[in-house]
């Protein structure tokens, strides 16, 4: 069984810039959540993908977006980035959606400067 | 609204020792809970689950913890520390929402963390 993979790992941007986050979910798993983990924080939560659509959002910005592709993976885009936006992004996917245990991927370390 | 309160940012054991740490949480109905673990530089890893059955629930590595409702509790123990539990521990609280548009999911709440150290 493949667990939840994200990439890349690590990413440098400069602040105004875009960038899109990916990941993939645990084998029969169709919710995908995405988390923002400031330094020395627990993970915020940004969104909940299930079977392609947005189905709950966190107190994030619109220019957080993101996508569910048939094959369950998804993507976590960021447009006009802004120093604050530094943090590990982490990517969750669990069987489906409700109050089910999550399971994470590593996470991509976002740096803006 | 669902909250999570960990009582102790950083809590520092001897090798062998007893660890707990601590956990109260807020929610509106009777909620899932959850202890997550995170390593350095790593993601983060289920250790147990509380989901409305037993009230006392083991996780992985020796690990448990017992839900509390009157106390509103979900304490995290292990009777006997070992050196790679040093680790950040997340204590989270899972609930059913519902959104305006009509579309719902589980969202999960999670605590600000409590850092273990484990002397040798």
């Amino acid at each position: 069984e493949t667990g939840v993979t994200q990439s890349p790992t690590h990413l440098i941007k400069t602040r105004g810039q875009q960038v899109t986050l990916r990941c993939s979910s645990q084998s029969g798993h169709n919710t995908v959540s995405w988390y923002q983990q400031a330094l020395g924080q627990g993970p915020q939560f940004i969104f909940q993908y299930y079977r392609e659509e947005e189905n709950g959002r966190g107190n994030f910005p619109p220019r957080f977006s993101g996508l569910q592709f048939p094959n369950y993976s998804s993507e976590l885009n960021v447009n006009a980035l802004e120093l604050d936006d530094s943090a590990l992004y982490l990517c969750a996917s669990s069987e489906r959606t409700g109050v089910y245990e999550q399971y994470f991927g590593p996470g991509t370390r976002l740096t803006v400067t | 609204a669902q909250s999570v309160t960990q009582l102790d940012s950083h809590v520092s054991v001897s090798e062998g020792t007893p660890v707990l740490l601590r956990c109260n949480y807020s929610s509106s109905y009777s909620p899932s809970l959850f202890w997550y673990v995170q390593h350095p530089n790593k993601g983060l890893q289920l250790l147990l689950k509380y989901t409305s059955a037993a009230t006392l629930v083991k996780g992985i590595n020796g690990f448990e913890a017992e839900f509390k409702k009157s106390e509103t509790s979900f304490h995290l123990t292990k009777p006997s520390a070992h050196m790679s539990d040093a680790a950040e521990y997340f204590c989270v609280v899972s609930e059913w929402r519902v959104e305006v548009g009509g579309t719902s999911y589980g969202k999960l709440t999670f605590g600000q963390g409590t850092i273990l150290t484990v002397h040798p």
